[in-house]
């Protein structure tokens, strides 16, 4: 079956750096995508990946090893508006998107 | 209208009403999507539309059915709702089904 797995909520401090590990299961590949979902807003992209590596955007990066299954959203200088879900999703053979239940991301400051 | 638009924002409805759910985009793009988003789970998708006169069953199509007469409109219509399909939907769109989907803003449907 398909699936996509990544932590229910994270807690991290304001001015800190946090990782976001995604793991996936898909028949076929055609990419991950990170989107971002404040709480009763839409999601909105953040990032993608079809090769291995790091993607660096300004304070997001965002990385895929293909052959491990695995997707990690780096998010540094975190600022109180980078509260919010955090959306992993993989690309199956028929190009549609499989995603994850969100990690909900908690700043103190 | 610049984006995605969704209608109505939210609706409690009787279970067995008929309801459609509007979505408008105006991008010009040529795939549609229609989401859930259920507490606890992710984004699952009901159908989808790749280009206008086409359309195709998602994860989750069952008490659901879309059209797509256009470009810009992907009408989703609940024949007969239930309680089960309390939820939040997206809409959702792409230029390409292999690039990045924009979203509306969602619909919160209540079925008592």
């Amino acid at each position: 079956g398909q699936n996509i797995d990544q932590p229910t909520e994270m807690t991290a401090t304001e001015g800190a750096i946090v990782q976001i590990n995604c793991t996936y299961q898909t028949s076929g590949f055609n990419g991950l995508f990170w989107y971002q979902q404040h709480a009763g807003e839409a999601p909105t992209f953040l990032s993608y990946n079809v090769l291995d590596g790091l993607e660096e955007k300004g304070r997001f990066s965002s990385f895929l090893s293909r052959s491990k299954g695995y997707s990690y959203l780096l998010l540094k200088e975190l600022q109180m508006k980078d509260s919010a879900s955090y959306l992993c999703a993989a690309m199956d053979s028929n190009y549609q998107l499989i995603w994850g239940a969100g990690t909900k991301l908690i700043i103190k400051p | 209208i610049a984006g995605i638009t969704q209608a109505p924002t939210s609706q409690i409805l009787a279970a067995g009403r008929r309801m459609t759910l509007r979505c408008t985009q105006d991008m010009r793009h040529n795939a549609m999507y229609w989401y859930r988003q259920d507490l606890g789970l992710g984004l699952r998708l009901i159908h989808y539309s790749n280009t206008a006169g086409t359309t195709g069953k998602g994860e989750v199509p069952d008490g659901y059915s879309v059209s797509r007469a256009n470009t810009d409109d992907f009408p989703l219509t609940l024949a007969s709702a239930v309680p089960s399909q309390t939820s939040v939907y997206f809409c959702a769109s792409s230029d390409g089904s292999y690039n990045e989907q924009f979203f509306g803003p969602g619909t919160r449907l209540t079925v008592l």
